[in-house]
């Protein structure tokens, strides 16, 4: 199984909503991301979980709050996003999290916030 | 800090071939990576070569990395209506340990 697993594909939501997005994966993979995509852009890093710690925080904002329950799961918790928000979240993972590794990305989840 | 550049655009017809073209500026970069995103999708790693190496080849694609112009080439032969997507160059290295860099991405679109 080489598949990042992201639900769900898609997520509309008014600024006052909680919601989450979920990743998985059965690779065995020890670290595990959150980018940021707006259209036509680069994905932008925001989190970085390895061996289940929180390595990297890219000065996110605390409206986005992520949590690794697992070595295969990765949930980013929304709350009181803003219009800006609205992006596409791709998740993905590597093996170590280590300087020189291959990302694996799921489909990601189009966010639109209203 | 890291910076990688492409150009933005690439237009080819079928069955020729195609090179998309990036450079980046950090000299301790050990690893390049092309990543090809398709609509609607997520990134899919497509290659990737270590900084001690000048070239890879696998299939229909070639990696050339000139490590002292920190230029970084990807050819696609025989280019297919598939194959048109966005690519995106990144390098990861020590002075950004746990991330990857990536490049603004060129879009390749091949004519039928």
């Amino acid at each position: 199984d080489t598949e990042v697993t992201q639900t769900p594909k898609h997520l509309v939501m008014g600024m006052t909503n909680k919601k989450s997005l979920k990743c998985e994966q059965h690779m065995g993979h020890r670290a595990m991301y959150w980018y940021k995509q707006k259209a036509k852009k680069p994905p932008e890093l925001m989190f970085v979980y390895s061996y289940e710690k929180l390595s990297i925080n890219e000065s996110v904002p605390s409206r986005f709050s992520p949590e690794c329950p697992n070595s295969s799961l990765l949930n980013l918790h929304l709350h009181a996003l803003q219009p800006e928000d609205s992006a596409l979240y791709l998740c993905a993972s590597s093996q170590e999290g280590a300087v020189n590794e291959k990302l694996f990305f799921g489909s990601g989840t189009q966010l639109s916030v209203l | 800090g890291e910076d990688v550049e492409q150009s933005l655009f690439l237009s080819v017809r079928e069955g020729d071939s195609s090179v998309i073209n990036c450079t980046y500026t950090d000299s301790s970069s050990t690893y390049l990576y092309w990543y090809k995103q398709e609509p609607g999708a997520g990134l899919q790693l497509l290659t990737y070569i270590f900084s001690n190496m000048d070239m890879k080849q696998d299939q229909r694609l070639t990696v050339l990395l000139n490590k002292k112009d920190k230029h970084l080439s990807l050819r696609i032969a025989d280019t297919q209506t598939g194959d048109s997507a966005i690519y995106f160059c990144a390098e990861s290295g020590r002075t950004n340990a746990g991330k990857s860099t990536f490049g603004d991405g060129t879009t390749l679109t091949v004519k039928p």
